[in-house]
Order: structure tokens, then sequence, then C-alpha cells
């Protein structure tokens, strides 16, 4: 069982729509939860961690976190065309990063 | 904000050469550095973890031999590739925990 699942997607979205990523991880130990973007070529960027259970909302980004269901989203409002990219799901247990492999998402203009 | 800059951004290297990627901190002391490799539309994967003045952490089935990191201070990291191969062509990352976890640049290894 991989530590951290996503769906490789594509996940397509019009302009302006609202985006939905999920995550699920299996250690139930895990402490500290991430969000990156990649684009192709790139190095992954930081969007948003999340410590604690609830949703964390930095601009058109929220993190939800839910322990119980050991489960993450990111939710992207008005999604913009630029934000098409790879969103790759972290889970850091103990100083170990563990990554999903990765949801594609296209936002078409 | 703090950064990590990592070089080369890419290199090419003949099989059985070594090559040496550097992670440096920037304006900030980096204890920890991590450095994952990540292969074609795969996801990022550790390969060990690095500690200034001490000896680096591997990860299951990384040789230690091929990949030899070294953090002799608290602004640079270095990852050598020894005797490269082909099948080592990736994308090599490394990470600093004092800046969120965020990534250097990155390093495009291909190997002929």
């Amino acid at each position: 069982q991989k530590e951290v699942e996503q769906n490789s997607g594509p996940l397509s979205v019009p302009e302006g729509a609202i985006a939905s990523l999920n995550c699920t991880y299996s250690d139930r130990g895990s402490q500290s939860f991430f969000w990156y973007r990649q684009y192709s070529g790139k190095s992954p960027e930081l969007i948003m961690s999340i410590y604690s259970n609830g949703d964390k909302e930095d601009g058109r980004f929220t993190a939800q976190l839910n322990k119980a269901s050991q489960y993450v989203s990111l939710l992207i409002r008005d999604s913009q065309p630029s934000d098409s990219a790879t969103y790759l799901c972290a889970v850091n247990n103990f100083n170990k990063f563990y990554f999903g492999s990765g949801t594609k998402l296209n936002v078409k203009p | 904000g703090a950064v990590v800059s990592q070089h080369p951004s890419w290199v090419i290297c003949k099989s059985g050469t070594s090559v040496k990627i550097e992670c440096r901190s920037l304006d900030f002391q980096a204890t920890t550095m991590f450095w994952y490799r990540q292969f074609p539309k795969q996801s990022l994967m550790l390969m060990a973890t690095s500690n200034e003045g001490s000896k680096a952490t591997y990860e299951q089935g990384v040789e230690k031999d091929k990949f030899l990191i070294n953090h002799a201070s608290l602004t640079l990291s270095t990852l050598t590739v020894t005797s490269a191969h082909p099948e080592d062509s990736s994308f090599y990352i490394c990470s600093a925990r004092e800046v969120g976890y965020t990534f250097g640049s990155g390093t495009r290894l291909t190997v002929v």
C-alpha cells in the first residue's frame, strides 16, 4: 500500500471554477501535510501546509485536513489557466516526507 | 524569503563518470537537507537525509557508495553520483527543513 494516494487525473475544470484535489494517507501518526504545485520540468513549489484538523485558507487556496478519515484536500477557487500543473500531496512523519504521485490539473480558458 | 539554490540546473555526462550537484542555502543555515529523485511522470522519492557535520542517512534501496552526500557546512550540501549510468538519469532535487521544506530548483541529469 502506498503511503500517499492521489488520483493521477487529469482533472479538467473551466476557468473561474473551483478545482478540488484529494489525497489520502495510510499512516495515522502523520503529523503535517503539504500541497505542492509542480510545473513540467520544474521543481515543486510549496503552496500550503496544514497541521490540524479543519480548513486553512490562503488567498484562492483552501487546504482541508481530516485526520480521522486520513484525508487531505486542496480547493482552488477561481481557477486560472496558470494553475494548470501537477499538484503533489506530501505527508510528513517524523521528518520523513512521503509524496503522492500527483494530480494533473488542466484549467481550460 | 529564504532560498535554496541548486546547481547545475542540468547536466549531461558520459556513462561511468561522476557528477556533483550542489545545494546552497542562501541567507539561512540549513542543518538538515533532504535529497530526492524524480523519474519522469513519477513522484518524488526521498533518497537521503543529510545533517550538517554527520553522515547522511540513506533510504532503503539507495546505494550510499554510489550517491555520496556531503554536508560539511551549514550552507552547502552536495550529492555526487559516482560512476553514473543511464538508469541514473533523473531529476534530482534538494530540500531544506528550515525553509518550510521548500525545494531547490532541481538538477536534470542525463547520462549517455
